[in-house]
């Protein structure tokens, strides 16, 4: 039974496109997040949202938006998507904010053409 | 501003021996200090993290040193096996943090049989 599941696994898309990943987690969690994953593996935190509060990294284009359908959901839409946004995108969550520890999905790998 | 600096980019140990990987963090504010590991195609996965009151955390062979005051903490894997390639990544977050895990680059370890 996974604790947490992203959908989907891989998204092609052309440059332009509004495109959705969908992210959910059945550990009763409070605390959910979007990390992104570049070519070089490096993990970079996008946003935390806890209890309908947004913390946004100030690095993130408005482009990307999370969205809550409840607590145990936190979906992200991309607009206008850019060459550069082709990464590995996942989803995570943790009991609380904080020094907690997180639970991380398998990913979704976006490729932009 | 690199907050979490990890080595060795990549590090080739024998079946058998043991595997090192060192973090240095900058933010004293941090106070959890994670360890993930992840193979191609999954997520992060936790594997230890330790807390700065204490300076080592041991679970089955893999043990955790942390030095508060040089600000640095390490992963020692003892008796690695082929199983244990995959790659590393030391993390921190501070309580009531609400941006997330700041994670080092990583780093590649191969178990040569």
């Amino acid at each position: 039974d996974t604790a947490v599941s992203q959908t989907p696994k891989y998204l092609v898309t052309q440059m332009g496109n509004d495109k959705s990943i969908k992210c959910e987690q059945n550990l009763g969690h409070d605390t959910m997040y979007w990390y992104k994953q570049d070519s070089k593996k490096f993990l970079k935190i996008m946003f935390s949202y806890n209890n309908k509060e947004l913390i946004i990294n100030e690095t993130v284009p408005n482009r990307f938006s999370p969205k809550s359908p409840d607590k145990a959901h936190l979906n992200l839409h991309i607009n206008s998507l850019e060459l550069g946004d082709s990464a590995v995108y996942f989803c995570a969550s943790s009991q609380s904010r904080g020094s907690q520890p997180q639970h991380f999905g398998d990913g979704t790998r976006l490729s932009i053409l | 501003q690199q907050q979490v600096k990890q080595s060795p980019q990549s590090l080739i140990v024998q079946k058998g021996g043991i595997s090192i990987i060192n973090c240095a963090y900058e933010n004293t504010a941090f106070d959890y200090f994670p360890w993930y590991q992840q193979f191609p195609g999954k997520g992060p996965a936790l594997l230890i993290a330790i807390r700065p009151d204490v300076s080592e955390k041991k679970e089955g062979r893999f043990t955790i040193s942390f030095n508060k005051s040089a600000k640095q903490f390490s992963l020692h894997i003892m008796d690695s096996q082929p199983g244990d390639s995959a790659t590393y990544f030391c993390a921190a977050s501070m309580r009531g943090g609400a941006d997330g895990l700041t994670f080092g680059k990583g780093t590649h370890l191969i178990i040569q049989p």
